[in-house]
C-alpha cells in the first residue's frame, strides 16, 4: 500500500521561499512507472497542477506556467522522498498543498495523495 | 476559470442516478485520457475513474465514466448520503504542457 507523508511549515511570510516535503512508504521515488506531483487547492483557483518530477534513466522535471519562474521539484531519492519549493510567494500562494502519485500509465491518473498540508501566506 | 467546465451543483435522491458532464477542447479531453476524483469534506481527492472508463480496485461500480469528442461525464447510479462530495474531472492539456482540473461539482443528495 502506496502512503504519502507530507511535512513542512503551515504559515509563510511574503517574498520568502514555501517549502513542504512528501515522504514515499510502498513505492519508490525513482520508480520508472510512476511521477510525483505536486497540486494545490484554493477557494479562488480551485484543483491547480503545480509540476512533477520522475525518472526514466535520467530525472525529469515539468512545471506549470503560472508558477514555472519560482517553483522548484527535488526529489531526494536517499529518503525516498521529493519536495516542493516555491519563491517569492504572496497571500495568492495560500492554499492546501497537495503531493500525488501519478502512475503515468496513460492519461495522469492521481491514485495516491498526501494528507494535505495548509500554508497561509501573511506576515 | 478552470479549463475544464463543469456545472458548480447537481442534486437528486437516494436511489436515483446522476451525471456530472465535464467539457473541454481538442487540446484536452480530446487529446487525452480523462479521469475523476470525489473530495469529501476535508479529505484529499480520491481517484474514481482513470482512463476515461476505468475503475480503481473497490470503486463500486455505481461509479461509470465514458468520453466522447472534447466532453467527458460521470454517471453515479444508485445515489446514497455518502456520496455527498465534489467531485472534479482532470487530463492533460497539450497547449499548456500542463494536466488541468475543472471547477468541481457538489453533489447533493436530496
Amino acid at each position: 500500500q502506496v502512503q504519502l507523508q507530507q511535512s513542512g511549515p503551515g504559515l509563510v511570510k511574503p517574498s520568502q521561499t514555501l517549502s513542504v516535503t512528501c515522504a514515499i512508504s510502498g513505492d519508490s521515488v525513482s520508480s520508472n512507472s510512476a511521477a510525483w506531483n505536486w497540486i494545490r487547492q484554493s477557494p479562488s483557483r480551485g484543483l491547480e497542477w503545480l509540476g512533477r518530477t520522475y525518472y526514466r534513466s535520467k530525472w525529469y522535471n515539468g512545471y506549470a506556467v503560472s508558477v514555472k519562474s519560482r517553483i522548484t521539484i527535488n526529489p531526494d531519492p536517499s529518503k525516498n522522498q521529493f519536495s516542493l519549493q516555491l519563491n517569492s510567494v504572496t497571500p495568492e500562494d495560500t492554499a492546501v498543498y497537495y503531493c500525488a502519485r501519478d502512475t503515468a500509465a496513460a492519461g495522469p491518473d492521481f491514485d495516491y495523495w498526501g494528507q494535505g498540508t495548509l500554508v497561509t501566506v501573511s506576515s | 476559470q478552470s479549463v475544464l467546465t463543469q456545472p458548480p451543483s447537481v442534486s437528486a435522491a437516494p436511489g436515483q442516478k446522476v451525471t456530472i458532464s465535464c467539457s473541454g477542447s481538442s487540446s484536452n479531453i480530446g487529446n487525452d485520457y480523462v479521469s475523476w476524483y470525489q473530495q469529501l469534506p476535508g479529505t484529499a481527492p480520491k481517484l474514481l475513474i482513470y482512463d476515461n472508463h476505468k475503475r480503481p480496485s473497490g470503486i463500486p461500480d455505481r461509479f461509470s465514466g465514458s468520453k466522447s469528442g472534447t466532453s467527458a461525464t460521470l454517471g453515479i447510479t444508485g445515489l446514497q448520503t455518502g456520496d455527498e462530495a465534489d467531485y472534479y474531472c482532470g487530463t492533460w492539456d497539450s497547449s499548456l504542457s500542463a494536466v488541468v482540473f475543472g471547477g468541481g461539482t457538489k453533489l447533493t443528495v436530496l
